[in-house]
C-alpha cells in the first residue's frame, strides 16, 4: 500500500517568505508527526496530531510555525516569515494511533531552503 | 524529556565484518526504544523496536540489538556486513508515559569496506 508522501519534495524560498508543506499519511492512521531534522543531526519532534486536533505542539520552535489537520487525514504545516535557520529536512510520521509503542511511519521529507 | 547518545557519528567495518552502533538513554524509567535506518533520499525505516517484551530483539535484514536495564543502553548489531547496510542509523527513544512523540539521536554513519 501507498506510504506517507509529502509535498514538495524540494523547496527554495527567500527570506521572509510564507511557505507551506504538506503530508499524505497512510490511510486509516489517527496520528499525525511532524519533525524538522538540520544537517547532521536527527529528526526533532515538533508536532503531532491525535486526529484532527493538536496532541502536542510543544517542539514547535516560535509562533511562526503553525501546523493544522483539518479533516484528521491530511496536514499543513505553515511558516511564515521565513528564515535562514529554517533550512532543513521536514519529515512527516504517522501511526495507527498515538498509544505506543506503535511504530511511526515516515516520509521522504521535504528539504526546505531558505536563500 | 527524554535524551539519546550515539556514539560514533561515523563507523567504518569491512564487508563481513561484526557492525556495532551504540545508543544510550537517559532516563530512571526504562522507555520504549526505536532503531530507525536512512538511506540517502528516502524516509526512515524502522528496523526493531523493544516494547518491554525480550531484551534481545530481533529485527529486519539481520539486524539485533539488545536491551540492557543496568547500562541504559540498546547498542545495534549485525553479526555480518553487506555493502547493502551502508546508511545513516538513529535511535530513537520514547516516553511510556508522556505521549508517542520520539527522541532521536544525532544518527550513526555506516560505511562498509568492500
Amino acid at each position: 500500500g501507498a506510504g506517507v508522501s509529502q509535498t514538495p519534495s524540494n523547496k527554495v524560498t527567500e527570506k521572509g517568505k510564507y511557505v507551506e508543506l504538506r503530508c499524505d499519511p497512510i490511510s486509516g492512521h489517527t496520528a499525525l508527526y511532524w519533525y524538522r531534522q538540520s544537517l547532521g543531526q536527527g529528526p526533532e519532534f515538533l508536532i503531532y496530531f491525535q486526529g484532527t486536533g493538536a496532541a502536542d505542539d510543544s517542539g514547535l520552535p516560535n509562533d511562526r510555525f503553525f501546523a493544522v489537520r483539518p479533516e484528521g487525514s491530511v496536514s499543513t504545516l505553515k511558516i511564515q516569515r521565513t528564515e535562514r535557520g529554517d533550512s532543513a529536512v521536514y519529515l512527516c510520521a504517522s501511526s495507527l494511533e498515538a498509544s505506543l509503542p506503535n511504530e511511526q511511519f515516515f516520509g521522504p521529507g521535504t528539504r526546505l531552503t531558505v536563500l | 524529556a527524554q535524551s539519546v547518545t550515539q556514539l560514533g557519528s561515523h563507523v567504518s567495518v569491512s564487508e563481513g565484518a561484526l557492525v556495532l552502533l551504540r545508543c544510550n538513554y537517559s532516563s530512571s524509567v526504562p522507555p520504549y526504544l526505536f532503531w530507525y535506518v536512512q538511506y540517502p533520499n528516502q524516509g526512515l525505516q524502522l528496523l526493531l523496536k523493544y516494547t518491554s517484551a525480550a531484551t534481545l530483539v530481533k529485527g529486519i535484514n539481520g539486524f539485533e540489538a539488545e536491551f540492557k536495564k543496568s547500562e541504559t543502553s540498546f547498542h545495534l548489531t549485525k553479526p555480518s556486513a553487506h555493502m547493502s547496510d551502508a546508511a545513516e542509523y538513529f535511535c530513537a527513544v520514547s516516553d511510556r508515559g508522556t505521549g508517542n512523540q520520539f527522541y532521536f539521536g544525532t544518527g550513526t554513519s555506516l560505511t562498509v569496506i568492500p
